[in-house]
This record gives C-alpha cells, sequence and structure tokens, in this order.
C-alpha cells in the first residue's frame, strides 16, 4: 500500500493566519482525503482532492477556509486560512488507488494549535 | 444519512482473552469494510478489510462479516497489552470513494 509523507507533523500558529500542510505519496493514487480529528473523536471528513479538478468539499467546510491543491497523482496540499482557536485540531491526509479494497492509507497527522 | 455505530467503550479485557469488537451499518450497498486501529497521538492504522460474508483471519485478528444483518465485527484472540488503542470502524459508501466512518471503540487490555 501507499506511504505517505505528511508535512508539519506540528506547528503552533497566531490567530489570522494561514497554514499549509503538505502530503506526498511514494506511488500515484487516485484519490486523496482531507479529515480533521479532535482529540478524542473520530475523523471529519474535510474534502476529497481531485487530481485535474477542484476538490470535492463537505458539508460545513467551504474552499475560502479550506484551499486544497491537488497538482498531480502524487501530491496535494491543505491551507487552513485565517486561523481561530477552533481550527486547532489534528490534520489528516489520506489516499486510495483503484482499488477500494485495499483499503486507505493515512499520512502521520498534523497537530495544529492556534493561539 | 449512512451511518457507522460502534460502542465507545471502553471495553476492557484481560491479557489473553478474546476482544470482541462490533460495528453495525446503514448503507444496505456497502461493498467493503475496514477496521483500523488508533493508537493515542498516532494516525489510523488499516488492520483488516473484508469484503465478502464470512470470516478472514490474519494472525490473531479475525473479521466477521454478515451483509444480511449489517453487521461487522473484529476479534482480537491473545489480547495483548500492546493491543490497547481505539479501533475504528469503517465501510466504503460507493463509487466516490469515500468512507464512512464510526465513531471507534476504546479498547484496555489489562496484563
Amino acid at each position: 500500500s501507499a506511504v505517505i509523507s505528511q508535512k508539519p507533523s506540528r506547528d503552533i500558529c497566531q490567530r489570522g493566519t494561514s497554514l499549509t500542510i503538505q502530503c506526498q505519496v511514494d506511488s500515484q493514487v487516485t484519490m486523496m482525503f482531507w479529515y480533521r480529528q479532535q482529540p478524542g473523536q473520530s475523523l471529519t471528513l474535510i474534502a476529497t482532492a481531485n487530481q485535474g479538478s477542484e476538490a470535492t468539499y463537505e458539508s460545513g467546510f467551504v474552499i475560502d477556509k479550506f484551499p486544497i491543491s491537488r497538482p498531480n497523482l502524487t501530491f496535494s496540499t491543505l491551507t487552513v486560512s485565517n486561523m481561530s482557536p477552533e481550527d486547532s485540531s489534528i490534520y489528516l491526509c489520506s489516499a486510495s488507488d483503484s482499488n477500494p479494497n485495499y483499503g486507505y492509507t493515512f499520512g502521520s497527522g498534523t497537530r495544529l494549535t492556534v493561539v | 444519512q449512512k451511518e457507522v455505530e460502534q460502542n465507545s467503550g471502553p471495553l476492557s479485557v484481560p491479557e489473553g482473552a478474546i476482544a470482541s469488537l462490533n460495528c453495525t451499518y446503514s448503507d444496505r450497498v456497502s461493498q467493503s469494510f475496514f477496521w483500523y486501529r488508533q493508537y493515542s497521538g498516532k494516525s489510523p492504522e488499516l488492520i483488516m478489510s473484508i469484503y465478502s460474508n464470512g470470516d478472514k483471519e490474519d494472525g490473531r485478528f479475525t473479521a466477521q462479516l454478515n451483509k444480511a444483518s449489517q453487521y461487522v465485527s473484529l476479534l482480537i484472540r491473545d489480547s495483548q497489552p500492546s493491543d490497547s488503542a481505539t479501533y475504528l470502524c469503517a465501510v466504503y459508501a460507493g463509487n466516490n470513494r469515500k468512507l464512512i466512518w464510526g465513531l471507534g471503540t476504546s479498547l484496555a487490555v489489562n496484563p
């Protein structure tokens, strides 16, 4: 299965600023996903990153707040814009190859704290 | 609203016992089912996937799927303290390849 390198692993940011999280996959993957996970909670899907087209956002998440890029089949970025303390969370990227039965691999996560 | 439900736990078992984790789902057309393990502070790790009715075994782990009853379970035999983690059930929802996640069951294996 694919291996995903995610960075940064953690960051402390000032409110009002933006942070870009990067995920690099060691092989070409068709779908990449961005999740948010609050401590002790399950995963909340932010958006699906599509190569060559705009990301598909879930209810409650908008492109202006969480712009996503997917320039090729091995790379994606998520930007958390105009941050507030409520954006403090763990952000995870995930990828699947062409066969969903193989499951989905996760990056190591980015722990974001907004002060 | 497609849903995946799990008991939040915590489920506590003694070392060496069998841990049984359960998951039910609402979407009858679901195709693939996954169990992920997540240690505190780490990202989820896929441990089992199952596609067909019946049992699938991998080492100490057995996944069981019953599509008629819409449940999937994970059995961990000879539980070890290192199995203490949160176990997330995920269901493949369809062609858009978006997983539907349960809230997870916390497992504690006591030495």
